[in-house]
């Protein structure tokens, strides 16, 4: 089976744009989690989607959304980024029982200047 | 609230040494527990998911243990490959989501 997919790898934005981030889970996973990890806070959960409903959410800003489709693809979306939004964001996939194991993507680069 | 502690922050063993990580939980109604390894740069690499505590999984110079407040990483004989940052996660019934523990950067020299 193919992994978790995540596009762009890469991305070089300025402050106050926004950006979209699209992940594609493994086949026949339902749930899609959203993590943000920089050097000084780790892994942080940013939200996680079952069915096309958002399920969980962690403690970010309203400036951080997400949404996921009838395929199980999800997308985030961060707008009017500032610099502390650089960081590696990470999408993992799940079958869908929450004692299932999430199974991570190679993640986006996001550097925000 | 649902916590992951882990220690060391960082471990350095000569080829050959053995030794243990340790992941300190407090979670309501544990749902599971997960080990990921992840290399600089990279997306956290699934290792293991342990349910109830006596429960242990092995693979290759890695096994796992579980007890009611922690789990254990034990690296027999670590070779420089297995150079690496460990993290460990707990799901629980309450919130349902994941948490992390900073993890363990691990560092294996010949």
């Amino acid at each position: 089976k193919a992994g978790v997919t995540q596009t762009p790898r890469y991305l070089i934005k300025t402050r106050g744009q926004q950006v979209t981030l699209s992940c594609s889970p493994i086949s026949g996973h339902r749930s899609v989690s959203w993590y943000q990890q920089t050097p000084g806070q780790g892994l942080q959960f940013l939200f996680e989607y079952f069915s096309e409903t958002q399920r969980n959410k962690g403690n970010f800003p309203g400036r951080f959304s997400g949404r996921q489709f009838s395929n199980s693809r999800s997308e985030m979306n961060v707008s009017t980024l500032e610099l502390g939004d650089s960081a590696l964001y990470l999408c993992a996939s799940s079958p869908g029982d929450f004692g299932d194991t999430q199974y991570f993507g190679p993640g986006t680069r996001l550097t925000v200047l | 609230e649902d916590q992951v502690t882990q220690s060391p922050e960082a471990l350095r063993l000569q080829e050959g040494e053995s030794s243990s990580l340790n992941c300190s939980y407090t979670v309501s109604g544990l749902r599971g527990l997960f080990w990921y390894r992840q290399d600089p740069g990279k997306g956290p690499e699934f290792l293991f998911t342990l349910y109830s505590a006596g429960e242990e999984k092995e693979k290759e110079r890695l096994k796992a243990t579980l007890t009611k407040k922690e789990s254990f990483l034990h690296i027999t004989a670590p070779k420089p490959e297995d150079s690496a940052t460990y993290l460990c996660a707990v799901r629980g019934s309450t919130l349902g989501r994941l948490y992390f523990g900073r993890g363990t950067q691990l560092t294996v020299w010949p």
